[in-house]
């Protein structure tokens, strides 16, 4: 089956540690990217990735960092410079954007994080 | 991208057609309706998307005004696994500044009861 995997479901930290959240996926999309919902609230961006080796930042990138070294694969660290790092994390993943067409993303089932 | 408006909630019999509607008056030419929906603490799901014609697909219908300032997602058959929040959303395609960005809002909540 294709999709997008996220694991852990549930992650407990210690506050003031670092914490890495996978996402994989074998859709051979080249778009990934990462939001962070928090209760009763919307997804914001954290990151985005067009293509491998690459990555932007979104509208709350501090305290958060990523890489892409492969195209299946884009794991995000919450760093302990994130304030409320407390939330439900999710990823996507698309074919870009072109000129003339729209994406459509596509979401893994999220990570839980608690920080204790 | 433009805003949306849609009804905080929304109930709706088991096997009747769920209509969710959603108010998208500020929309430009070369932006698309999209429908996601999330079920408690599940990742969002894709359900349809259109630009102008009305759409369908094995899960939903898509009817979209003549002046594409409105739109209505169509649940034919609505069952209690169809219980969820969902987001209308409106984006354009590549060259604006919203690139990547999915903006949800406060959705709709659609509870169907047996």
């Amino acid at each position: 089956d294709g999709g997008i995997t996220q694991s852990p479901k549930y992650l407990f930290r210690k506050e003031g540690q670092n914490v890495t959240l996978s996402c994989e996926q074998n859709l051979n999309h080249d778009a990934m990217y990462w939001y962070r919902q928090d209760p009763g609230q919307g997804l914001r961006l954290i990151y985005y990735s067009q293509i491998v080796n690459d990555f932007q930042k979104g509208d709350i990138a501090e305290g958060y960092s990523v890489s892409r070294e492969k195209k299946e694969s884009f794991p995000l660290t919450v760093t302990s410079a994130q304030k409320n790092p407390t939330a439900f994390y999710l990823c996507a993943s698309s074919i870009p954007l072109t000129t003339s067409s729209t994406d459509t993303q596509y979401f893994g089932p999220g990570t839980r994080l608690t920080v204790l | 991208d433009a805003k949306t408006t849609q009804p905080p909630s929304m109930d709706c019999a088991e096997g009747r057609a769920a209509n969710l509607p959603c108010n998208h008056s500020t929309i430009s030419g070369n932006e698309y309706v999209y429908w996601y929906r999330q079920i408690h603490s599940q990742g969002p799901q894709y359900i349809i998307h259109g630009l102008k014609n009305n759409e369908t697909n094995e899960m939903a219908s898509l009817i979209i005004t003549e002046d594409r300032k409105s739109s209505t997602l169509i649940l034919p058959h609505a069952t209690l696994r169809d219980t969820a929040v969902y987001y209308c959303i409106v984006r354009g395609n590549a060259g604006g500044t919203s690139y990547g960005k999915l903006t949800f809002g406060q959705g709709t909540i659609l509870t169907v009861h047996p």
